[in-house]
């Protein structure tokens, strides 16, 4: 069954800290994987997307590392602000059709001042 | 300007009723899709449409039915709402022909609908 699930389910962390949010991935086979930001309120926003032979990829403070043979995904926020609270979800996409593509249930990041 | 923009942002009504969430994307792409965002955060993909082609998640009820009145517009129309359709819909764009599954989609901010 192609899944994803992602931990912590929450995560409370101090301004300027670094952080690091996990996802498991079980599509096969397997096309690419994506991280989203989503502010409450507001629609996902795309941050990063690799492929099988990518295992890092970065945009400003955030990095993700993929591991393709052990199916793991993380997303790593340097240097956090307060904006960066959200939820953050991984998804996992198995080829081209739109019904292929596979949401985690997301970290809710809070970042205190 | 907005690039995906949906409407209503709220929708409450009564079981039973028929509604319409209107999505417009002014981005230019092909492709439009529907997506519903229940209580635990799922994002599930309910529809994607172009010109060409109609895919349907197979686990969608066909109270559930998307309309294309020209490529820039999917509204999404749900007759017979029951309770279990109460959630938050978000419409989104990307362009085509798909890159190997690589587009990147543009999310509209989501119309929240409530089940009475």
């Amino acid at each position: 069954k192609n899944q994803v699930e992602q931990s912590p389910q929450s995560l409370i962390i101090l301004e300027g800290k670094n952080c690091t949010l996990q996802c498991n991935y079980t599509v096969s086979p397997f096309s690419n994987l994506r991280w989203y930001k989503q502010d409450t309120g507001r629609g996902p926003v795309s941050l990063t997307i690799m492929t099988f032979s990518e295992n890092t990829k970065s945009n400003g403070r955030y990095t993700a590392t993929l591991d393709a043979d052990t199916k793991q995904s993380s997303l790593h926020i340097t240097a956090s602000q307060l904006s960066d609270s959200a939820s953050y979800i991984c998804v996992a996409r198995s080829g081209s059709s739109a019904s292929k593509i596979i949401f985690g249930s997301g970290t809710r990041l809070s970042i205190r001042p | 300007d907005t690039a995906v923009s949906q409407t209503p942002k709220y929708l409450v009504t009564q079981m039973g009723n028929d509604k319409s969430i209107k999505c417009e994307q002014n981005l230019g792409h092909d492709t439009m899709y529907w997506y519903k965002q229940d209580s635990k955060k799922f994002l599930k993909i309910m529809f994607s449409y172009n010109n060409k082609e109609l895919i349907i998640n197979e686990t969608v009820p066909n109270r559930f039915s998307p309309k294309s009145p020209d490529k820039a517009h999917l509204n999404l129309h749900i007759n017979s709402l029951e309770l279990g359709d109460s959630a938050v819909y978000f419409c989104a764009s990307s362009q085509d022909p798909p890159n190997g599954g690589q587009e990147t989609q543009y999310f509209g901010p989501g119309t929240r609908l409530l089940v009475l």
